[in-house]
């Protein structure tokens, strides 16, 4: 099954709105949470990370907030505009052996519109 | 400069066929990924590499198979191709023991399509 999921494949917001993505996950042992982003016939680059010890990490106008007990979390994102049209893709994963091991989500399509 | 280069960027082969992706990394990363990308099913991870000659079955590995025989070059073979792996191939790296932040650098796709 689907370790790692997100609820919505595409989502449209206006330009300066706000909105929030949202990614759940099944296994309680993993320690780390990222957002990445990918625009088209482009490479996934991190967005933005948090690590389990702590349940919200801020960085310019994203946000990730981790809910452990609910195996979730989310990333918010204020003043939207349109470079920030992309599919985002959630990832959760641990420690194996030193080395990251990463599952992803299915994608949020995210339009902002002007 | 930090880069993962992967190389074909697009392919196409007919069904049967041998495939050999393969990927390079400039960084000293001990951790090599390949993942394969598809509409509504995102990064699904197929084979991950934590150095030389020792790699892991992802979750999707039936089908592919891996070579790491240097730390730099992480190559994702297909035996007999099949239509149902048209898909894009992504490469990707990470930092291993001691260093490991949790960020994956990704390269920029390779893109098979199998007739």
């Amino acid at each position: 099954g689907q370790q790692v999921k997100q609820s919505s494949p595409s989502l449209t917001v206006q330009e300066g709105g706000i909105l929030i993505l949202n990614c759940d996950y099944e296994n309680d042992m993993f320690d780390y949470f990222a957002w990445y982003k990918k625009y088209p016939d482009n490479s996934p680059t991190l967005l933005i990370s948090v690590r389990s010890n702590v349940d919200k990490r801020e960085d310019g106008r994203f946000t990730v907030f981790l809910n452990k007990s609910g195996k979730h979390f989310s990333l918010h994102i204020t003043a939207s505009q349109p470079e920030d049209t992309a599919v985002y893709l959630c990832a959760a994963g641990m420690n194996q052996g030193g080395s990251a091991k990463l599952i992803f989500g299915e994608g949020t399509k995210l339009t902002v519109s002007s | 400069d930090m880069k993962v280069t992967q190389m074909p960027r697009y392919l196409i082969k007919r069904m049967g066929e041998n495939v050999l992706l393969e990927c390079g990394q400039d960084m000293s990363h001990e951790t090599m990924y390949w993942y394969r990308q598809d509409p509504g099913l995102g990064l699904q991870l197929i084979y991950i590499s934590y150095d030389v000659d020792s790699n892991s079955e992802g979750d999707i590995p039936k089908g592919y198979r891996v070579s790491r025989k240097k730390r730099e070059h992480f190559s994702l073979i297909l035996d007999s191709a099949k239509t149902n792996q048209t898909s894009v191939y992504f490469c990707a790296s990470s930092p291993g023991t001691g260093r490991n932040t949790g960020q994956l650098y990704f390269g920029e796709g390779s893109k098979l399509t199998v007739l």
